[in-house]
């Protein structure tokens, strides 16, 4: 069955430095994979989408790579600030519901940036 | 981004009481709406995906006489817990998605409603 694999430890990381959260997927090849960011008690909120075609993709402070061979995905935060401490989920494409494709979710990484 | 509305963003009913919770979609059209579950600590659980005017699908293990779903508009759909037991106490989220291309595949969620059942 497919399974999404991400650091489910906090991580903790000090104010100014790059985070580096990963995301491992087995048993499928999702065409594009899509990170989000969730906060205590709130839905969460789209950050980036990369398609299986592209390496590497950026904005702003964040960075995404896709590695279709490793079937591994990074998220890269650099200048980390205390503001982005949150939970940070990956979610590769896969499988079919109601007749579109649906985007199954990480447990997320939980992201403490520490001043 | 788009704007997604959920209401209400917080819930405490009796149990055996039904409560119904209102996703809109503000400045798009919504093809999809999706309906997911989470506990705590735990990731997004996808409950059902409804497209609108049609009929929910819903996902394994979820009882759709349990949890109604309508997506009556491209900009409003509904989920109601009936006869709700303390069990259906969670975090309901809802979320939408339009646009063509690739943008069709990015989902816009809402804030959120914590159900407390008592």
């Amino acid at each position: 069955s497919q399974k999404i694999e991400q650091n489910s430890e906090a991580l903790n990381i000090q104010e100014g430095k790059t985070a580096t959260l990963t995301c491992n997927y087995t048993n499928y090849s999702p065409a594009y994979l899509q990170w989000y960011r969730q906060d205590p008690g709130r839905g969460p909120v789209f950050l980036l989408l990369i398609r299986e075609n592209e390496k590497e993709k950026r904005k702003e402070r964040l960075k995404v790579t896709f590695d279709t061979t490793l079937k591994q995905s990074l998220f890269h935060i650099t200048a980390s600030q205390p503001a982005d401490s949150a939970t940070y989920l990956c979610a590769p494409q896969g499988g079919y519901s109601g007749g579109y494709q649906k985007v199954t979710f990480g447990i997320g990484t939980k992201l403490q940036v520490i001043p | 981004g788009a704007v997604v509305s959920q209401h209400p963003s917080r819930v405490i009913c009796k149990s055996g009481t039904s409560v119904k919770i209102e996703c809109r979609s503000l400045d798009f059209q919504a093809t999809t709406m999706f309906w997911y579950r989470q506990f705590p600590k735990q990731s997004l659980m996808l409950m059902a995906t409804s497209n609108e005017g049609s009929k929910a699908t819903y996902e394994q293990g979820v009882e759709k006489d349990k949890f109604l779903i309508n997506h009556a508009s491209l900009t409003l759909s509904t989920l109601t817990v009936t006869s709700a037991h303390p069990e259906d106490s969670s975090f309901y989220i809802c979320s939408a998605r339009g646009g063509r291309g690739i943008a069709k595949n990015i989902q816009y969620f809402g804030a959120g409603t914590r159900l407390s059942v008592l």
